[in-house]
């Protein structure tokens, strides 16, 4: 079964400056997705960024970027420039790539890391 | 698209009783999904829908849990029998294939009393 850790439960950052959230997994899978999931308070939860294994480009969306280390099964997630909606729950997902297309996109994920940001 | 929608937003019930929880998916995705998420913790995997077809279940679902999606559309998860521990904030998902994202509603949070 794979697992997903977050190592960090609360991480701070000053508004405008760049934060790193930590992410590692466990699989003997060779094919997989990773996904960073926001969370703000009393609200659902959203997809930020995506990675699939096979790609050795780390994913970029706008301010967030990942670093994806897959022998290290390591998935970071580093938000610059930021800003007070950043603060939220930060989860760690994975997903399996394998199965027929019967199979669903269920998703492990991690414990979480909240993020506040100070103005 | 409307998103994903879930009733009622919260449920206070007493330790025995039977609840039950709706999830109106996105109109188009045939894909639901139900994650149990308890405080402070990542969300855990229930149970999967494709059309009105039950494909997975969780080893979490218990034998007093159970979820119907009858015609394909929205879906139900009951809860028969509560117990406290299983307070938490139920979470349904939906989404269009194998790989379009999750789409996730605003959840239902369960208090057993």
């Amino acid at each position: 079964a794979q697992t997903v850790t977050q190592s960090q439960p609360e991480m701070s950052v000053q508004e405008a400056e760049t934060v790193t959230l930590s992410c590692t997994y466990d699989t003997s899978e060779s094919d997989y997705y990773l996904f960073w999931y926001k969370q703000p308070p009393s609200r659902q939860m959203i997809l930020v960024i995506r990675q699939e294994a096979y790609k050795q480009q780390n994913a970029t969306e706008n301010r967030f970027s990942v670093n994806f280390q897959k022998a290290a099964k390591s998935f970071s997630l580093k938000i610059s420039d930021s800003q007070l909606g950043d603060a939220a729950m930060y989860f760690c997902a994975y997903r399996s790539g394998g199965g027929n297309n019967n199979a669903g996109n269920m998703l492990t994920f991690g414990g979480g890391t909240r993020l506040m940001v100070k103005p | 698209d409307t998103g994903v929608s879930q009733n009622p937003r919260h449920k206070i019930t007493k330790r025995g009783q039977n609840v039950t929880f709706r999830c109106d998916p996105i109109s188009e995705h045939n894909r639901l999904y139900w994650y149990r998420q308890t405080l402070g913790q990542g969300p855990e995997f229930l149970t999967y829908f494709q059309n009105e077809a039950q494909l997975e279940k969780s080893r979490l679902l218990s034998d007093r849990f159970s979820a119907e999606r009858p015609k394909g559309s929205f879906s139900t998860l009951e809860i028969q029998r509560t117990e406290q521990g299983d307070s938490a904030m139920y979470l349904c998902a939906s989404s269009r294939d194998r790989n379009s994202p999750l789409h996730f509603g605003n959840g239902t949070r369960l208090t057993v009393t």
